[in-house]
């Protein structure tokens, strides 16, 4: 099993509807974060918690909720979905414990909002 | 805040040719700085990093440079096999925190 699992792999929705992303990690990591990937604007970060207790935006955080439902659980919501919102989404982990400050990701989420 | 440049944005080498990547960064307490690689449906995956106090590592055939005063870092590849054909991202440390700047992304093909 992967470490850090995303759900769903594909997903396709209509504007204005709720959806929401999953994540969850086995990592026993304590961080993670969401990432948006756009086609020539790299990884830009939408939230970030680094502990069940703490959650804080990122640099895209409008239109974009999270929560951080246990350690090993971190969720993406978007309220009312719309098409620039079509992307691909990733979680991430890491561990404030370790030297190294790498990041864990998932295999990603493709949304298209249509 | 901070910002990371990459360059170039796609890279297309010869098997057996060396490849560069360079970034730039703007913040100076920028302290930690990864390189991911990205294959084709999966995440980003860590490659090599290299921290503010080192100025190059190397692990086999890839390697990443620092230059602290000028701020930027690259990344060679050498003896390019077509198993090396990925989008590679750079990063970078915001200050002191675990929370990484990537950029744009290069995205590199060997051709055999």
């Amino acid at each position: 099993d992967a470490d850090v699992t995303q759900t769903p792999r594909n997903r396709i929705t209509k504007t204005g509807k709720r959806i929401m992303l999953e994540c969850s990690q086995t990592k026993g990591h304590d961080r993670m974060y969401w990432y948006r990937q756009d086609p020539g604007l790299g990884l830009r970060l939408i939230y970030y918690s680094f502990d069940v207790k703490d959650i804080n935006k990122g640099e895209i955080s409008d239109g974009y909720s999270v929560s951080r439902q246990a350690q090993a659980k971190f969720s993406l919501s978007l309220e009312s979905a719309i098409p620039n919102q079509t992307a691909l989404y990733f979680c991430a982990t890491s561990d404030s414990g370790q030297a190294g400050y790498g990041y864990t990701f998932g295999s990603g989420t493709r949304l298209t909002v249509v | 805040g901070e910002n990371v440049e990459q360059h170039p944005s796609t890279l297309s080498v010869q098997e057996g040719d060396s490849a560069v990547i360079k970034c730039t960064y703007s913040d100076s307490a920028s302290n930690y700085f990864p390189w991911y690689k990205q294959e084709l449906g999966k995440g980003p995956q860590l490659i090599i990093d290299i921290r503010s106090n080192v100025g190059e590592k190397k692990d086999q055939r890839i390697a990443v440079t620092l230059n602290k005063t000028a701020k930027h870092f690259s990344l060679h590849i050498t003896e390019t096999q077509p198993e090396d054909s990925a989008v590679y991202f750079c990063a970078a440390s915001i200050g002191g925190f675990q929370k990484l700047v990537f950029g744009t992304g290069t995205r590199l093909l060997v051709s055999p």
